[in-house]
């Protein structure tokens, strides 16, 4: 079955712009998680969502959002960008149901910001 | 606050040797802990998890150690290969947290 398919691959934005990255999970897959990582923090946890709701979110300022579609697919935006928003932005798919479930992440978003 | 910590960012071994990844973690609330594996330009690619009720879990070439008491895990590879040189990355959850905590990450390379 297909993977998960982050688009686009690679993008460059002006400070000040805003972004938006998609994300479509295994078919199948309810939960979509956002995962941001750079050189000086690593891979940190931006939010989750299942069934359309978020079910978690990770400590980043409101400028970063995200939604879920009926379809599974799920977006993510970030306005007002700032330099240090260059990163590699990573989605996971999952059933998203039971206690311990695996994560599928896709090749992810490199952003730049200029 | 760094809750998992991976303290060797790389990790030189000759082929056919054993590579031992380590990785140490604080929250005590954790249960459940995995390995992914990144190559450059790609997603991390899951590799080996292990629950807390458990102290080792093989699959294939790949065994991961869990110590409760000392709040370290380990993923022992062996024998090594070329195709193992990427970079690791340690992760832990709890049970209702619907999200992974990432260490900083060991880049192996694999010396032929």
């Amino acid at each position: 079955k297909a993977g998960v398919t982050q688009t686009p691959r690679y993008l460059i934005k002006t400070r000040g712009q805003q972004v938006t990255l998609s994300c479509s999970p295994i078919s199948g897959h309810r939960s979509v998680s956002w995962y941001q990582q750079t050189p000086g923090q690593g891979l940190q946890f931006l939010f989750e969502y299942f069934s359309e709701t978020q079910r978690n979110k990770g400590n980043f300022p409101g400028r970063f959002s995200g939604r879920q579609f009926s379809n599974s697919r799920s977006e993510m935006n970030v306005s007002t960008l700032e330099l240090g928003d260059s990163a590699l932005y990573l989605c996971a798919s999952s059933s998203g149901v039971g206690t311990y479930y695996g994560y599928t992440f896709g090749s992810g978003t490199r952003l730049t910001v200029v | 606050d760094q809750q998992v910590k991976q303290n060797s960012p790389s990790l030189s071994v000759q082929e056919g040797r054993i590579s031992i990844l380590n990785c140490d973690y604080t929250n005590s609330m954790f249960d459940y802990f995995l390995w992914y594996k990144k190559y450059p330009a790609e997603g991390p690619t899951f590799l080996i998890s292990i629950s807390s009720i458990k102290d080792k879990n093989e699959d294939g070439r790949f065994t991961v150690f869990l110590n409760k008491s000392a709040k370290h895990l380990s993923l022992h590879i062996v024998p090594s290969q070329p195709g193992d040189s990427a970079v690791y990355f340690c992760a832990a959850t709890d049970g209702g947290a619907q999200k992974l905590v990432f260490g900083q990450g060991t880049r192996l390379t694999i010396n032929p």
